[in-house]
């Protein structure tokens, strides 16, 4: 089973920049569909972003929509996430996940151990 | 945005209980429900996808059921590794979705 590993997280100031990123353990990453999840103690577990299998499809939740940027590089095996225009609300642990598909079922099956962000002054 | 409603948000039980969590989502979903479990300072893990089947590799003693609004997941003879929290995610919208806000299971 592919593993993802989690990196970049940091405490920023508010407006700052910070670049994610999540490395697959095999090859085979680079055709799955991955999104980036984040969880706070307040709001909970919530979706931030997708990128589809091919590479060729992006998503964003509403509230993160024109300051982050999720990408991969193939070469590497890892997905990344840039986030620009920090705010404090984005402060939490974030982590990628791979969704699989079955029998017409989206879920998603393997996680990162989670990175955390924390957008300060 | 498709609301969902775990209830009770915390419960109390013993090892060989037997625990129902339920989440409603505010439209139906079909069967486009997920359920996962989360230890404190791990990552989630998948244990139930389409309402009722159960991921790999997770005990029979873990069961889904439901469809549209509503939605159960059951935890027959509690065990002791069971104390966690656990979490409804909806796949009806895929790749957006959405989870709930977590039962969290602890010891009486």
């Amino acid at each position: 089973e592919v593993q993802l590993v989690e990196s970049g997280g940091a405490l920023v100031q508010p407006g700052g920049s910070l670049r994610l990123s999540c490395a697959g353990s095999e090859s085979s990453f680079n055709t799955f569909a991955l999104s980036w999840l984040r969880q706070t103690p307040g709001k909970g577990l919530e979706w931030v972003s997708a990128l589809s299998g091919s590479g060729s499809t992006t998503y964003y939740a509403d509230s993160v929509k024109g300051r982050f940027t999720i990408s991969r590089d193939t070469s590497k095996n890892t997905l990344f996430l840039q986030m620009n225009s920090l705010r404090a609300e984005d402060s939490a642990v974030y982590y990628c996940a791979k969704r699989m598909f079955a029998s017409g079922d989206d879920a998603f099956d393997v996680w990162g151990q989670g990175t955390l962000v924390t957008v300060s002054a | 945005d498709i609301q969902m409603t775990q209830s009770p948000s915390s419960l109390s039980a013993s090892v060989g209980d037997t625990v129902i969590i339920t989440c409603r989502t505010s439209e139906s979903i079909g069967s486009y429900l997920n359920w996962y479990e989360q230890k404190p300072g791990e990552a989630p893990k998948l244990l139930i996808y389409g309402a009722s089947t159960l991921h790999t590799g997770v005990p029979s003693r873990f069961s889904g059921g439901g469809s549209g609004t509503d939605f159960t997941l059951t935890i027959s003879r509690l065990q002791p590794e069971d104390f966690a929290t656990y979490y409804c995610q909806q796949s009806y919208t895929t790749p957006r979705s959405g989870f709930g806000g977590g039962t969290k299971v602890e010891v009486k």
